[in-house]
């Protein structure tokens, strides 16, 4: 079953900007959320992560938003940039032993 | 630091062929990991490995699928007879020690791309 979700597949958005990823997800042991960034040919790269005890982590241009009631979290990055357009993987992990469940992604397209 | 090292970077076999994956983790990194990605979804957990003794194996379909990572360093991902629907990117990645901190992050390797026809 999917446990984590992002239900949009794709987003387009003009640079300077702001995007704005959605992941849902199902289970309420994840301890731990990791925003993935991944360029066509490469593997994902770790973008920024929250602990389940915090509503909000920030780096730099890239902030992500944890509401544990409504099982949901997002990612923001402000302003766009083209070097941002990549797909986005929403993961979280349910054991110390770090195993990740990860979203089927979201492809981001930043426009000039 | 060096990061993930995995090869080869292309494969295409016809289906009932073998094939292997090789992948070699960053330098000191106890826990490896093994996942598959299809074509627009996410990757999906094959097998972990925390130095050379299985973790979680429980989504490998090993009836075709086997893993290996004998010193605890390296690791062997083995496909015999390769199926059309194991088509995907198989990503080696792993994670440093320690529960907190860097400890909570997985880093990934450029991931094998195999296509079976």
């Amino acid at each position: 079953d999917q446990q984590v979700k992002q239900n949009s597949p794709s987003l387009s958005v003009q640079e300077g900007r702001i995007s704005i990823l959605n992941c849902d997800y199902t289970n309420s042991m994840f301890d731990y959320f990791l925003w993935y960034k991944k360029y066509p040919a490469e593997g994902p790269t770790f973008l920024i992560s929250i602990s389940s005890i915090k509503d909000k982590n920030e780096d730099g241009r890239f902030t992500v938003f944890l509401n544990k009631s409504a099982k949901h979290l997002s990612l923001h990055i402000v302003p766009s940039q083209p070097g941002d357009s990549a797909v986005y993987f929403c993961a979280a992990r349910t054991d110390s032993w770090g195993k990740l469940q990860f979203g089927a992604g979201t492809q981001v397209v930043v426009t000039p | 630091e060096a990061g993930v090292a995995q090869s080869p970077r292309y494969k295409i076999i016809e289906k009932r062929q073998s094939v292997a994956f090789w992948c070699n983790p960053i330098s000191g990194h106890a826990t490896l990991y093994w996942y598959q990605q299809i074509l627009g979804q996410g990757p999906k957990l094959l097998i972990q490995f925390q130095n050379n003794g299985v973790v979680d194996d429980s989504q490998l379909p090993k009836d075709r699928f086997s893993a290996e990572r004998l010193k605890g360093v390296d690791s062997t991902l083995k496909i015999q007879p390769a199926k059309l629907e194991d088509s995907a990117v198989y990503l080696c990645a792993s994670r440093p020690s320690g529960s907190g901190g860097s400890g909570n992050t997985i880093y990934f390797g450029e991931g094998s791309w195999l296509t079976v026809v």
